[in-house]
C-alpha cells in the first residue's frame, strides 16, 4: 500500500502559536487526503477532506479559519492550527485514499500536538 | 447520517482467551475495513470486506461481513499480548467520496 509520511511527529508550543503539520504521500499521487483528530483511547474524528488544487471540505463543527488546509500538490497536504490553545492539544492524523471510494485509506503516523 | 456502533469499547483478557469485537449499523456499507492502532502511531489496515457474508482470515483473526452489509465482526482466537492495541472498524459510505465512518474503537489489553 501507499506510504504516508507525517511531520512533525511531536510538537510542543506555547498558546497563541500557529503550528503547521505536513502530510506527504511518498509513492502515490493523492488527489484526496483526509485529516483526523483523535483523543486518547478514542476513535478518529474526521476534520476535513483535502482536495488537490481546490478548497478543503470541512466536517460540521470544524472551524475552517482555525484549521487551515492547503493541498497544493499531489503529494503534500498541510494542516495549520492557527493561534493554538490548550484545547487544541490532540493527536492529528492524515490519510490518503488510493483509488476510488471503496479503497482503504493509508494513514500517517500522526502528530502529537501539545499546547502549553 | 451513517453510524457504526462498535462494542465492546474496552476489553482486558488473559493470554490464550478468545474474543469478538462487533460493529453494527442500521445503514448499508459498500465495504468495511478493520484497522489496528498502537499508541503514538497511525492505524494500520488489517482487512477490507466487500461482499455480504464474506469471511476473511488473517492468522488468528477472523473477520466477517454481515449478509446485509450492515455489520461486521472480528474474532481473535488464543489472544497474545502482541494483539494489544486499539481496533477500529470503518465503513465506506454511500457517497463515494472516500470518507470513512469509524466506529468508537475497541481498546484490547491482553495480559500475559
Amino acid at each position: 500500500g501507499a506510504v504516508v509520511s507525517q511531520h512533525p511527529s511531536w510538537v510542543i508550543c506555547k498558546s497563541g502559536t500557529s503550528v503547521k503539520i505536513e502530510c506527504r504521500s511518498l509513492d502515490f499521487q493523492a488527489t484526496t487526503m483526509f485529516w483526523y483528530r483523535q483523543f486518547p483511547k478514542q476513535s478518529l474524528m474526521l476534520m476535513a477532506t483535502s482536495n488537490e488544487g481546490s478548497k478543503a471540505t470541512y466536517e460540521q463543527g470544524v472551524e475552517k479559519d482555525k484549521f487551515l488546509i492547503n493541498h497544493a500538490s499531489l503529494t503534500l497536504s498541510t494542516l495549520t492550527v492557527t493561534s493554538a490553545h490548550p484545547e487544541d492539544s490532540s493527536f492529528y492524523i492524515c490519510s490518503i485514499m488510493e483509488g476510488s471510494g471503496d479503497q482503504p485509506q493509508h494513514f500517517g503516523d500522526g502528530t502529537r500536538l501539545s499546547i502549553l | 447520517t451513517q453510524l457504526l456502533e462498535q462494542s465492546p469499547q474496552f476489553l482486558s483478557i488473559q493470554e490464550g482467551e478468545n474474543l469478538t469485537v462487533y460493529c453494527n449499523s442500521s445503514s448499508v456499507f459498500s465495504s468495511l475495513q478493520w484497522y489496528r492502532q498502537e499508541p503514538g502511531e497511525g492505524p494500520v489496515l488489517l482487512v477490507t470486506v466487500v461482499t455480504g457474508g464474506e469471511v476473511k482470515k488473517l492468522k488468528r483473526l477472523t473477520f466477517q461481513f454481515g449478509d446485509a452489509r450492515k455489520d461486521s465482526s472480528l474474532h481473535i482466537t488464543a489472544a497474545q499480548p502482541g494483539d494489544t492495541g486499539l481496533y477500529l472498524c470503518a465503513g465506506a459510505g454511500s457517497s463515494n467520496t472516500g470518507k470513512l465512518i469509524f466506529g468508537q474503537g475497541t481498546t484490547l489489553q491482553v495480559k500475559p
